[in-house]
């Protein structure tokens, strides 16, 4: 069983659109991130979120971790076809432990 | 450039035959780890490294051994492949593995088919 599970899995929308992908565990972490993997490449860090309730902004993506710690949403305003991709999120678990979910893999259509 | 890279990049095998996947850091980088990427299943951690000669079992070690002689190095072996271990393969680092802001750098993957 995943310890971190992602929703929804597929997501597909038109460009300029809103959408909201969600990052669920039973467990909580010290700290949660959310990689954008390509196809053809290794995932790449878009953001790292620590603290219960923390909101951090990067142009059109808004990233939330809960406030028990166990949960993380990222919220894409506007999506663009170069928002698509496979959001993965991963949270770090006993300090040196980093579990990943399984991805949500956006297709934004132009 | 600060970089991981991962050799090869493709590579088909039978069952049986030995191979090693190369991984390699330029950014002084203390922690390494391996994963594997399944359909449905996302990253899953094979082995990590915290420094050189320090390693220890991830989520999903079995039919896998590595080692850390230096610290840019860090080879995944697999003695014995098996059709199950066909996958997709990351070699990752980052300056520590236990610190919450650690960001991880990921290499560009080996796709791995056993036959």
């Amino acid at each position: 069983t995943q310890l971190l599970e992602q929703s929804p899995q597929f997501l597909s929308i038109q460009e300029g659109e809103n959408l909201t992908v969600y990052c669920n565990s039973s467990s909580v972490f010290s700290s949660l991130q959310w990689y954008r993997q390509e196809p053809g490449e290794g995932p790449v860090l878009l953001v790292t979120v620590v603290t219960g309730g923390e909101v951090k902004k990067l142009k059109r993506l808004t990233f939330q971790f809960g406030d028990a710690r166990k949960d993380s949403s990222l919220h894409i305003t506007a999506a663009q076809p170069g928002d698509t991709g496979l959001y993965l999120c991963a949270g770090l678990y006993n300090n040196n432990d980093m579990r990943f979910g399984a991805g949500t893999r956006l297709t934004v259509k132009p | 450039e600060a970089q991981v890279t991962q050799n090869p990049r493709y590579l088909i095998t039978v069952t049986g035959k030995k191979l090693t996947v190369t991984c390699s850091q330029n950014m002084n980088h203390e922690y390494m780890s391996w994963y594997r990427q399944d359909p449905g299943l996302g990253l899953r951690q094979i082995y990590y490294s915290m420094n050189v000669e320090v390693t220890d079992k991830g989520d999903v070690p079995e039919g896998y051994k590595v080692s850390r002689k230096e610290k840019r190095n860090f080879p995944l072996i697999l003695e014995s492949p098996s059709p199950n271990q066909t996958s997709l393969y990351f070699c990752a680092s980052s300056f520590s593995g236990s610190s919450s802001y650690n960001e991880q750098f990921f290499g560009p993957g080996t796709r791995l088919t056993v036959l």
